[in-house]
């Protein structure tokens, strides 16, 4: 099925451990995004990608690193995990929006802990 | 882009309309207003949504006060499967280029469908 598939779905870290979280798109998008979401909470915009081979800062990029390795892939990469970086992550990608219909499409998410 | 203001929790009868209100009197002239919802702590999914006019589609009304400060989503039968959290977002539209966009998410609203 056609959608943007997150790996893995859960994950638990030690403290200071480094990881990546994966993604991707199979609809042909440019732009792909990273959010996270805390409980109780709406979705914060990490970090975005326009298009392949740019990369730009949302609301919330420290502690984050991103690679838009091509059109369909952008990573996400803690360098050094913190507990505050508990969180669940989506990735999306969107298309330009056209009358009745929003380009925006989310991954299921994936669940981090850091202990 | 603007703020929102929605009630941050409802319940709604199995069967019934659910009616969903959201403020957004700092909206500008250009801006859209978009519904999302999000099921279970999956990743959002898109609803609908305007500029001025009222909206309709397979899953849901949108009505746009004619002043703009307001939307209400309406969910004309509501189902149990219809038990989300429900976000409206106000935004500029891209409808060309890269179609690169940063939705800006709040709490929402926590609708419960009760049998």
């Amino acid at each position: 099925n056609a959608g943007v598939t997150q790996t893995p779905k859960f994950q638990v870290l030690k403290t200071g451990q480094s990881m990546t979280l994966q993604c991707a798109q199979d609809m042909n998008h440019n732009s792909m995004y990273w959010y996270r979401q805390d409980p109780g909470m709406g979705l914060r915009l990490i970090y975005y990608s326009a298009s392949e081979g740019t990369t730009d800062k949302g609301e919330v990029p420290n502690g984050y690193n991103v690679s838009r390795l091509n059109k369909r892939e952008f990573s996400l990469r803690l360098e050094s995990a913190a507990p505050s970086q508990t969180s669940v992550y989506f990735c999306a990608s969107s298309e330009p929006l056209r009358p009745g219909f929003d380009g925006y499409t989310f991954g299921s998410g994936t669940r981090l802990t850091v202990v | 882009d603007a703020k929102t203001t929605q009630p941050p929790s409802m319940d709604c009868a199995e069967g019934r309309a659910a009616n969903l209100p959201c403020n957004h009197s700092t909206i500008s002239g250009n801006e859209y207003v978009y519904w999302y919802r999000q099921i279970h702590s999956q990743g959002p999914q898109y609803i609908i949504h305007g500029l001025k006019n009222n909206e309709t589609n397979e899953m849901a009304s949108l009505i746009i006060t004619e002043d703009r400060k307001s939307s209400t989503l309406i969910l004309p039968h509501a189902t149990l499967r219809d038990t989300a959290v429900y976000y409206c977002i106000v935004r500029v539209a891209i409808y060309s280029g890269a179609g690169s966009y940063q939705l800006t998410f709040g709490k929402g609203t926590k609708l419960s469908v009760i049998p």
